[in-house]
């Protein structure tokens, strides 16, 4: 079955600066690629996705990179704020199932 | 939007009862839903997936008769904790597939489970 892997397990970036979170695939059936913020005891909320024919999508301050044939992508966030400050999960969903397997998270810490 | 509600948001059991997570799709039909385990600093785990009129499938090493998933109707899924022990308190979390061609998930805010 898919499994990804998330790194880095922690981020720290001053204000203003980039942050960027990356993740690996193993099963490359897996066609979307969505990203998502959780805040402390809160649901995840959907941040930005992409779709394997695509190579990059940005949205604002965010965006995300995918390699099909490494296997990985990327989100990047620029000019950081401290509400940035969440965990963030990558995720993949197997092409023909709306299942999403989650990659172990990246806790980022904006410091004013 | 799609919005998915959950409740109760928080129960405390005693060891050995059994406890009832609902899941609902306010604005929307969901024929398929799916349920995460989420320990404290830890990944959203899948558990199983909920199948409107059908059995749920789970996840490989998830227990299907301790966590008993039921998909009545097709804005309705429930979870069944049955016969809670303390290593079972955690966050779980449901979600459901957008609508037409989108496959974003949307999140219901979760239940944190303690039992005692």
């Amino acid at each position: 079955g898919e499994n990804v892997e998330q790194h880095p397990s922690t981020l720290s970036v001053q204000e203003g600066d980039s942050a960027v979170i990356k993740c690996t695939y193993s099963d490359s059936a897996s066609n979307y690629f969505p990203w998502y913020k959780q805040e402390l005891g809160k649901r995840p909320q959907l941040i930005i996705d992409i779709r394997s024919n695509v190579g990059e999508k940005k949205d604002q301050r965010i965006a995300v990179t995918l390699n099909k044939t490494a296997k990985h992508f990327s989100l990047h966030i620029t000019e950081t704020q401290p509400e940035d400050s969440a965990v963030y999960f990558c995720a993949a969903s197997p092409s023909g199932t709306y299942k999403y397997i989650f990659g172990t998270g990246t806790r980022l810490k904006v410091l004013a | 939007g799609a919005v998915v509600s959950q409740h109760p948001s928080w129960v405390i059991c005693k060891s050995g009862t059994s406890v009832k997570i609902e899941c609902r799709s306010l604005d929307f039909q969901a024929t398929t839903m799916f349920w995460y385990r989420q320990f404290p600093k830890q990944s959203l785990m899948l558990m199983a997936t909920s199948n409107e009129g059908s059995k749920a499938t789970y996840e490989q090493g998830v227990e299907k008769d301790k966590f008993l998933i039921n998909h009545a109707s097709l804005t309705l899924s429930t979870l069944t904790v049955t016969s809670a022990h303390p290593e079972d308190s955690s966050f779980y979390i449901c979600s459901a597939p957008g609508q037409g061609s989108s496959v974003a998930q949307y999140f219901g805010p979760g239940t944190r489970l303690t039992v005692l």
